[in-house]
């Protein structure tokens, strides 16, 4: 069964780094999103991206992130300047077509913590 | 803005018992998804099940079914034959564009 794949598992990094989370999503999906879960909370939308520009993004989702398809399989999260609050499981998600009206599959996550 | 609330933070079942879940929602949006995602302890997130607003009948998936209630803005999660593979986070999420995430229930399963 097809998958979506998270790289690395976890990351760890010192405050001011930057960080790049890779992901694959499923093949034929179109739509793709990163979300955020920091420890003992709920899971938070960041981004949406489709047809390679971004379709929605939530106030979490500031100047210090960015996202990229740099080829036809990967999706990148960039975080610059990581500060500890940045400490968190960031999941890739993504869907076939579009997510108000199709299931959106996540990855295993990502475990950044920042030192 | 979309919200969605999971008033139980925890709840406990013995092992092959039912077990249901609650989650409210609100929203502007006429037609909508709802979602019940599953996260054990690898803090994978699994679908679980998923309802189609404008559906009046409640989704099923083996042991896992809703009781999708629009008027009310209730999407309750029943698991019957509770198994001790279903100890998990259980997250309710509704979809606009990103999914808009519950609290989320920790649901222990005693043997």
């Amino acid at each position: 069964e097809p998958e979506v794949t998270q790289t690395p598992s976890h990351q760890v990094t010192q405050m001011g780094q930057e960080v790049i989370l890779r992901c694959v999503p499923i093949s034929n999906h179109l739509y793709f999103y990163w979300y955020r879960q920091i420890l003992g909370q709920k899971v938070e939308f960041l981004v949406s991206f489709y047809n390679n520009e971004i379709s929605e993004k939530s106030e979490i989702f500031d100047d210090q992130f960015s996202v990229e398809r740099p080829d036809g399989s990967n999706f990148t999260l960039k975080i610059r300047s990581t500060k500890l609050e940045d400490s968190a499981m960031y999941f890739c998600a993504s869907s076939e077509s579009l997510a108000g009206t199709d299931t959106q599959y996540f990855g295993p996550g990502t475990r950044l913590t920042v030192l | 803005a979309q919200t969605v609330t999971q008033s139980q933070p925890e709840m406990s079942v013995q092992e092959a018992e039912t077990v249901t879940l609650s989650c409210t929602y609100d929203t502007s949006e006429s037609d909508y998804y709802l979602f019940w995602y599953k996260q054990p302890p690898s803090r994978q997130m699994i679908l679980v099940i998923r309802q189609e607003a404008y559906k009046q009948q409640n989704a099923t998936e083996n042991r896992f079914s809703v009781n999708f209630q629009k008027a009310a803005k209730s999407f309750s999660l029943k698991i019957s034959d509770s198994q001790l593979g279903d100890a998990a986070m259980y997250f309710c999420a509704l979809s606009a564009d990103g999914l808009t995430f519950g609290k989320g229930t920790h649901l222990i399963i005693q043997p």
